[in-house]
């Protein structure tokens, strides 16, 4: 079965370093996001993706993150200089369309120190 | 906008009673409805969906839910709960025009 993949499992980085986040959404898959969610609290909608561009983004979303399609499989999530608040689990997940069901990866777990 | 309310953020049941996870939404537009379940250090599993037709939907796990458009609920239930059903359990939103939205969810002890 199918199933979207994310690398790292655990990221651990320094205040101010940049950081990325690699997805691999469902092959035949056309929407992609990224969610946050700070330790036992809710899932936070940060972005979603489609046709090589951002189609809504959320207020978390500063111009600290960016995301990329760099090629046909991955999907990233950068954090430009890491702030000890952005420590979270970060999950992608991705759908066949809009606002049919989602499918998330297992998560990495960010930690800034 | 769509939004979810999640009542309880805690409910404990014993093993073999009702499990009862309520979901209230915000929508002005016709809403596709959802429920996931995230186990300890895991990610969102979907459990159901609601997008048009039958009001009562059927998931894993023996979960099901009923879409009420007047009292604008998708409450999750399930007849008997189970030990390994012990989980963080959400409800989420979303519209042909609006991306997802998920509840502050709600934390599901079993108890034996």
């Amino acid at each position: 079965e199918p199933e979207v993949t994310q690398t790292p499992s655990h990221q651990v980085t320094q205040m101010g370093q940049e950081v990325i986040l690699r997805c691999v959404p469902i092959s035949n898959h056309l929407y992609f996001y990224w969610y946050r969610q700070i330790l036992g609290q809710k899932v936070e909608f940060l972005v979603s993706f489609y046709n090589n561009e951002i189609s809504e983004k959320s207020e978390i979303f500063d111009d600290q993150f960016s995301v990329e399609r760099p090629d046909g499989s991955n999907f990233t999530l950068k954090i430009r200089s890491t702030k000890l608040e952005d420590s979270a689990m970060y999950f992608c997940a991705s759908s066949e369309i809009r606002a049919s069901e989602q499918y998330f990866g297992p998560g990495t777990r960010l930690t800034v120190t | 906008a769509q939004s979810v309310t999640q009542l309880g953020s805690h409910v404990s049941v014993s093993e073999g009673a009702l499990v009862l996870l309520r979901c209230n939404y915000s929508s002005s537009v016709p809403p596709y409805l959802f429920w996931y379940v995230q186990y300890p250090n895991q990610g969102l599993q979907l459990l159901l969906k609601y997008t048009t037709g039958a009001t009562l939907v059927k998931g894993i796990n023996g979960f099901e839910a009923e879409f009420k458009k007047s009292e604008t609920s998708f409450h999750l239930t399930k007849p008997s709960a189970h030990m390994s059903d012990a989980a963080e359990y959400f409800c989420a939103v979303s519209s042909s025009n609006n991306d997802m939205r998920f509840g502050a969810g709600t934390r599901l002890t079993v108890k034996p």
